[in-house]
């Protein structure tokens, strides 16, 4: 799996767009781009992926550059409970994509 | 979906005495996974199985640790004669495998294990 680079921490003012960035320049034409969050203390939570469109859930929404290289996690509003650790991961598609390969993510406070 | 579960949440031991861990998947995932978290790192992987079978073990799976999954549901993980180092938040995670990255993995609220 190709590896990402990743801000280790990030400040946010409580009610404002919180835009997380992620470079992955290695990474394959096969290979989804995954976010996930982590709040202390508690398992990892999934929030979006995709592969080469723009996505949006009711969580976030993922904005991945035309050449596939760097990504934006896009919190539109965020709140105190969107402190947390978050992971920018690549994952391949087919063969042997069973597991996640986790950095060390980023690290966003949301400030009151 | 009642989610991934994970017992007991919280394990203080001595060390060199046994422990294990148990964990639930999503009902019907076939896919199950171990991670090991440390302080201020990311989850490492450990294991995984698809069904009962444990198709790859991490080199941070020491001969101690053992992880089983009969009969393709439930898992456990057990370390045996537990060590100071072995102190982390022990994950599980389920997914299916359709066999693409469409396959989300979800991850448990985790083990905490503290070894002293």
């Amino acid at each position: 799996d190709a590896k990402t680079t990743q801000p280790p921490s990030m400040d946010c003012a409580e009610g404002r767009a919180a835009n997380l960035p992620c470079n992955h320049s290695t990474i394959s034409g096969n290979e989804y781009v995954y976010w996930y969050r982590q709040i202390h203390s508690q398992g990892p939570q999934y929030i979006i992926h995709g592969l080469k469109n723009n996505e949006t859930n009711e969580m976030a929404s993922l904005i991945i550059t035309e050449d596939r290289k760097s990504s934006t996690l896009i919190l539109p509003h965020a709140t105190l409970r969107d402190t947390a650790v978050y992971y920018c991961i690549v994952r391949v598609l087919g063969g042997s994509n069973y597991k996640l390969t986790f950095g060390k993510g980023t690290l966003l406070t949301v400030n009151p | 979906d009642t989610g991934v579960s994970q017992n007991p949440r919280h394990k203080i031991t001595k060390r060199g005495q046994n422990v294990t861990f148990r964990c639930d998947p999503i009902s019907e995932h076939n896919r199950l996974y171990w991670y090991r978290q440390t302080l201020g790192q990311g989850p490492e992987f450990l294991t995984y199985f698809q069904n009962e079978a444990q198709l790859e073990k991490s080199r941070l799976l020491s001969d101690r640790f053992s992880a089983e999954r009969p009969k393709g549901s439930f898992s456990t993980l057990e370390i045996q004669r537990t060590e100071q180092g072995d102190s982390a938040m022990y994950l599980c995670a389920s997914s299916l495998a359709q066999g693409t990255a469409r396959n989300t993995i979800y991850f448990g609220e985790g083990s905490w294990l503290t070894v002293v």
